[in-house]
């Protein structure tokens, strides 16, 4: 079975400082991560995914096989990066089913 | 808009009634997801369209529900005698082939049943 784990609900920071929204996963084959992010009244959205080894928006995230963790960081915090984000994972081969975290609600104060 | 549509936004019923969702994905996407989410839980997966044919299905999914995507463009979602613990945010998603798990959402439908 495939769990994903965000253990923060709401995490608050002001603006310069670095931020890191954990993700922590449970699967035994290989997995593909995904950060989704949702701000406020908009569709949730992709924000990077593991294979792609790309900067988003200053947000990068590093898939950690042995500690099972996919944790997303940004050195600078910006007032914009307030949202709510997901971390999803994806079995290979399941057709890209994505199973989602319960989500962290990150508020970065003025 | 290009963008995932889905209508109505909010749908408000009793219980015992049947309701219907529909979903227009971008159009060059061959996947079609439906998700449902409940208040402080991530999306979670309910069933899966690569063009027409239904190919996964959650769990989740009782018989009370069924989905189809005609002719691979838009998807409906009906609910049978809907139950109180139906209501959630009923989300779709759509994508391509090849970029498989960047998906596109839409807004959502807002199911509340009374």
């Amino acid at each position: 079975a495939q769990r994903v784990t965000q253990p923060e609900k709401l995490l608050s920071v002001f603006k310069g400082a670095p931020v890191e929204l954990k993700c922590n996963y449970s699967y035994s084959g290989s997995p593909e991560l995904f950060w989704y992010v949702q701000y406020s009244r908009q569709r949730l959205q992709l924000l990077l995914r593991h294979i792609s080894r790309e900067s988003i928006k200053g947000f990068t995230a590093d898939l950690n096989k042995g500690e099972t963790s996919f944790h997303l960081k940004k050195p600078f915090a910006q007032e914009e990066d307030s949202a709510m984000y997901y971390c999803a994972l994806s079995a290979r081969g399941s057709n890209y089913k994505l199973t989602f975290g319960k989500g962290t609600l990150l508020t970065v104060n003025p | 808009d290009t963008g995932v549509s889905q209508n109505p936004r909010h749908k408000i019923t009793k219980r015992g009634q049947n309701v219907t969702f529909r979903c227009d994905p971008i159009s060059e996407h061959n996947r079609l997801y439906w998700y449902r989410q409940t208040l402080g839980q991530g999306p979670e997966f309910l069933t899966y369209f690569q063009n027409e044919a239904q190919l996964e299905k959650s769990r989740l999914l009782s018989d009370r529900f069924s989905a189809e995507r005609p002719k691979g463009s838009f998807s409906t979602l009906e609910i049978q005698r809907t139950e109180q613990g139906d209501s959630a945010m009923y989300l779709c998603a759509s994508s391509l082939l090849e970029e498989g798990g960047k998906l596109f959402f839409g807004s959502g439908t807002q199911l509340s049943v009374l």
